[in-house]
């Protein structure tokens, strides 16, 4: 199956500064890459959709200017978690969406990034 | 009413057996339809995915789709202990762009 890469896989920061993660589909082009976020023993929670050249659509309740997203090319997503404070310590985990050769749609997921705010 | 609907478990099975895992889900203009299986802390993984009603079989996994029941299935045959695990079950609609994850399934394969 295709390949999706997250950097970091572990981020340890101080309350109140931004950390950037990193999602990257290694062998194939995504037009769509999506945030999920989960907390320990619940499911996963979709936070936004990002679309190649356009601004992500946020679900209800994600804050825009709190989590910034950035889909710059078809290989690149980023997300900003801008002051970060300990609520926001969780599992974030992106996804992109692939089409196969005859047009059918999947989703593979990178490893995910866990955040850890002092 | 959630779009995609699972039994959270836990769902134990002795080794060796079938592991029966189920989905049901609201929106029929869905059109593709996975399984993912999550490990503790870990991203989910994909397993099968299926698009047309049937059966689709890969190894030791049976995926069956009933678009008119709006029923989705897999099946684990001969279940190992490193089959333990969460499943999750999912469901895309193409024109929102979207994929509906159910709760997902909490398998326990005991030796």
């Amino acid at each position: 199956g295709a390949v999706v890469s997250q950097h970091p896989s572990w981020v340890i920061c101080k309350s109140g500064t931004s950390v950037k993660i990193e999602c990257r589909s290694l062998d194939f082009q995504a037009t769509t890459m999506f945030w999920y976020r989960q907390f320990p023993k619940q499911s996963l929670m979709l936070m936004a959709t990002s679309n190649e050249g356009s601004k992500a659509t946020y679900e209800q309740g994600v804050e825009k200017d709190k989590f910034l997203i950035n889909h710059a090319s078809l290989t690149l997503s980023t997300l900003t978690v801008t002051s970060a404070h300990p609520e926001d310590s969780s599992f974030y985990i992106c996804s992109a969406r692939a089409r196969g050769l005859a047009g059918e749609e999947t989703q593979y997921f990178g490893p995910g990034t866990r955040l850890l705010v002092l | 009413q959630k779009e995609v609907e699972q039994n959270s478990g836990p769902l134990s099975v002795p080794e060796g057996a079938i592991a029966s895992l189920n989905c049901t889900y609201s929106d029929r203009g869905s059109q593709s339809f996975f399984w993912y299986r999550q490990y503790s802390g870990k991203s989910p993984e994909l397993i099968m995915s299926i698009y047309s009603n049937g059966d689709k079989e890969d190894g030791r996994f049976t995926a069956q789709l009933n678009k008119a029941s709006q029923y989705v299935s897999l099946l684990i045959r001969d279940s190992q202990p490193s089959d333990s695990a969460t499943y999750l079950c999912a469901a895309f609609r193409y024109n929102f762009n979207k994929f509906y994850f159910g709760s997902g399934t909490k398998l326990n394969v005991k030796p």
